[in-house]
């Protein structure tokens, strides 16, 4: 039950986009489409940004999309504005019948 | 509208052991399986352990198996975690989560999350 692997931090100017990636293997983001991305801003719960690799929950905005080759999953954020800025983390099931979250990125707008 | 309000956190000394609750409204909690997890001290996310709509299927990460013991209460509309012979590793946010369009189904993705109690392991 590894940690999925994500960049340690991500930044970008206002109106920029960037890309965070998620790297796993075939047991896990490689062999599912069951790849999620949360945004948590600093002493809040986590919010849920994306699911099934590339759906977006009603409500949140179309400048977050996600994407899967292999086993790296992608979040891309574009028109990057202030309230962006957060940590992230992919997450994703696992053929050993767990969940694993990735070890998480900090964006920063600058 | 789907809420779940976590509570049980609190100071315990190393070895010894605590039980969380999760309280659970505005949805049919019996239909949806349930997750917990945490998030130690300025670390990331942590899957803890899922457990099934009924009840019959549980789940865990192998930093929890044989330790931590998840379970419901249906009628009560409620979620437990009992964790023993905790180790200051455990020391973090507990917070329970789940799917709210998806009954029935193990594994999803969290679209509702409680706040958060919070379990501090002193030695």
């Amino acid at each position: 039950q590894s940690a999925l692997t994500q960049p340690a931090s991500v930044s970008g100017s206002p109106g920029q986009s960037i890309t965070i990636s998620c790297t796993g293997t075939s047991s896990d983001v490689g062999a599912y489409n069951y790849v999620s991305w949360y945004q948590q801003h600093p002493g809040k719960a986590p919010k849920l940004m994306i699911y099934d690799v590339t759906n977006r929950p009603s409500g949140v905005s179309n400048r977050f999309s996600g994407s899967k080759s292999g086993n790296t999953a992608s979040l891309t954020i574009s028109g990057l504005q202030a309230e962006d800025e957060a940590d992230y983390y992919c997450s994703s099931y696992s053929s050993s019948s767990t969940e694993v979250f990735g070890t998480g990125t900090k964006v920063t707008v600058l | 509208q789907m809420q779940l309000v976590e509570s049980g956190g609190g100071v315990v000394q190393l070895g010894r052991s605590l039980s969380l609750s999760c309280a659970a409204s505005g949805f049919t909690f019996s239909n949806y399986p349930i997750h917990w997890v945490r998030q130690a001290p300025g670390k990331g996310l942590e899957w803890v352990a899922l457990i099934s709509y009924d009840g019959n299927n549980k789940y865990y990460a192998d930093s929890v198996k044989g330790r931590f013991t998840i379970s419901r209460d249906n009628s009560k509309n409620t979620l437990y975690l009992q964790m023993n012979s905790l180790r200051t590793e455990d020391t973090a946010v507990y917070y329970c989560a789940q799917n709210s369009w998806l009954p029935f189904f193990y594994f999803y993705s969290m679209d509702v999350w409680g706040q958060g109690t919070t379990v501090t392991v002193s030695s």
